[in-house]
């Protein structure tokens, strides 16, 4: 199940479900989208990008699926492992800038 | 290939005192960014800068921080007469023009 409240928003899978996490983007603008995983006392490690002339796109185990529209970003994690614990966070940047906005971040919580 | 460097890990400062931050680049990468992060926070952008120039510091506090990017040398983030609210977590990202924003394993900054 998903919790919000003063800390992060926590995602709790069991083993070998998948996970779904989203991102609401604030920038009509954007034209470029990243997720990150950051795992504990790490920097942000690159996932899987998306432009906004795309709707979706596939990596190996992770899907990333963009609607303009509602300026929703979405993170799909298949089969997912204990490695991928993490906190999960999406950036965007527009076009003509090179600074990354950054989302508030979800923590991602996998259960044997 | 070594990917971006930051030191030190770990710097704890008394209020009032100067924090230097240093981060290598990765090699082949001209561009530099910081961020800062609040603990249970996304990133939130501070600087990017190219070799010798200041590209964007729309993040940057008004006051008492300063970054460079020397021809030689690592860049650096600066942050005089040091306050409580400045202990945070500085990521230095690294990047080939317009592309993939590579990101070093953070400094954390205690200042008591």
């Amino acid at each position: 199940g998903e919790s919000v409240g003063l800390h992060l928003p926590t995602l709790s899978v069991q083993e070998g479900d998948n996970s779904i996490i989203n991102c609401a983007y604030s920038n009509s603008a954007s034209d470029y989208f990243i997720w990150y995983k950051q795992e504990s006392g790490k920097g942000p490690q690159f996932i899987i990008d998306i432009r906004s002339n795309m709707d979706k796109r596939q990596g190996q185990r992770v899907t990333v699926l963009l609607n303009k529209t509602v300026k929703h970003l979405s993170l799909q994690i298949a089969a997912t492992q204990p490695g991928d614990s993490a906190v999960y966070f999406c950036a965007e940047k527009e076009d003509g800038y090179n600074k990354l906005i950054f989302g508030a971040g979800t923590r991602l919580a996998v259960h044997p | 290939n070594a990917g971006v460097m930051q030191n030190p890990r770990h710097l704890v400062r008394r209020r009032g005192q100067e924090a230097r931050l240093r981060c290598s680049p990765m090699k082949g990468h001209s561009h530099v960014y910081w961020y800062r992060q609040l603990p249970e926070e996304g990133l939130k952008f501070m600087v990017y800068l190219q070799k010798e120039n200041i590209i964007d510091e729309s993040g940057m506090p008004k006051e008492r921080f300063s970054a460079e990017f020397p021809k030689e040398g690592p860049s650096i983030l600066r942050i005089q007469q040091v306050v409580r609210g400045d202990s945070a977590a500085y990521f230095c990202a690294s990047s080939q023009l317009n592309n993939e924003q590579f990101f070093g394993p953070g400094t954390r900054l205690t200042v008591l």
